[in-house]
């Protein structure tokens, strides 16, 4: 089974700054996919960036990028300029290929990282 | 709109009684999801359906049963509440494709006394 390991319970960053959050992986698959998730106050999880398994280039979107590095089965989430906004708890995801090559088998999640942003 | 929703957003009832929990998404995805998140913030799925047909159903009790009346609808029926069933509940859906992100509800807190 696949495993999802976030080592960070918390991490704190100061306003401005950049912080990055670690999530490791295992599984025996070549093909899959990766999601960091961010979940507010609120309560709604929101998606903050995905990898596609098979692309070398790390995603980007906007301040938030990846350091994905397929060998070591490591995706790391990379927020610059940290804004009181990003406070969350963020979530590591993996979503493995199905034998129909549908996605119905769903996202194995981390345990998060509480992100604090001291401004 | 709201792509997914569900109802109730908190729901409060006394160990062995029945409850539902509704969802419905209107993103026209042809699966759905029920998660689990623990007072640890630990989110688990629990079942996905896929044109109507139940494909994984991990060590859940028996007690918790979806049903899906039709493609744009998962609901989730838990029997005889227990007090280690309070948890966030969250309905989810996406595309068959895997390379799409699922889209979640806003979550229900339940929470048995």
């Amino acid at each position: 089974a696949q495993t999802v390991t976030q080592s960070q319970p918390e991490m704190s960053v100061q306003e401005a700054e950049t912080v990055t959050l670690s999530c490791t992986y295992d599984t025996s698959e070549s093909d899959y996919y990766l999601f960091w998730y961010k979940q507010p106050p609120s309560r709604q999880m929101i998606l903050v960036i995905r990898q596609e398994a098979y692309k070398q280039q790390n995603a980007t979107e906007n301040r938030f990028s990846v350091n994905f590095q397929k060998a070591a089965k490591s995706f790391s989430l990379k927020i610059s300029d940290s804004q009181l906004g990003d406070a969350a708890m963020y979530f590591c995801a993996y979503r493995a290929p199905t034998i129909s090559g549908g996605g119905a088998d769903g996202l194995t999640f981390g345990k998060g990282t509480h992100l604090i942003i001291q401004p | 709109d709201t792509a997914v929703s569900q109802t109730p957003k908190y729901l409060v009832t006394q160990m062995g009684n029945d409850k539902s929990i509704k969802c419905e998404q209107n993103l026209g995805h042809d699966t759905m999801y029920w998660y689990k998140q623990d007072s640890k913030k630990f989110l688990k799925i629990m079942f996905s359906y896929n044109n109507k047909e139940l494909i994984i159903n991990e060590t859940v009790p028996n007690r918790f049963s979806p049903k899906s009346p039709d493609k744009a609808h998962l609901n989730l029926h838990i029997n005889s509440l227990e007090l280690g069933d309070s948890a966030v509940y969250f309905c989810a859906s996406s595309r068959g494709n895997m390379n799409t992100e699922a889209f979640f509800g806003q979550g229900t807190r339940l929470t048995v006394v």
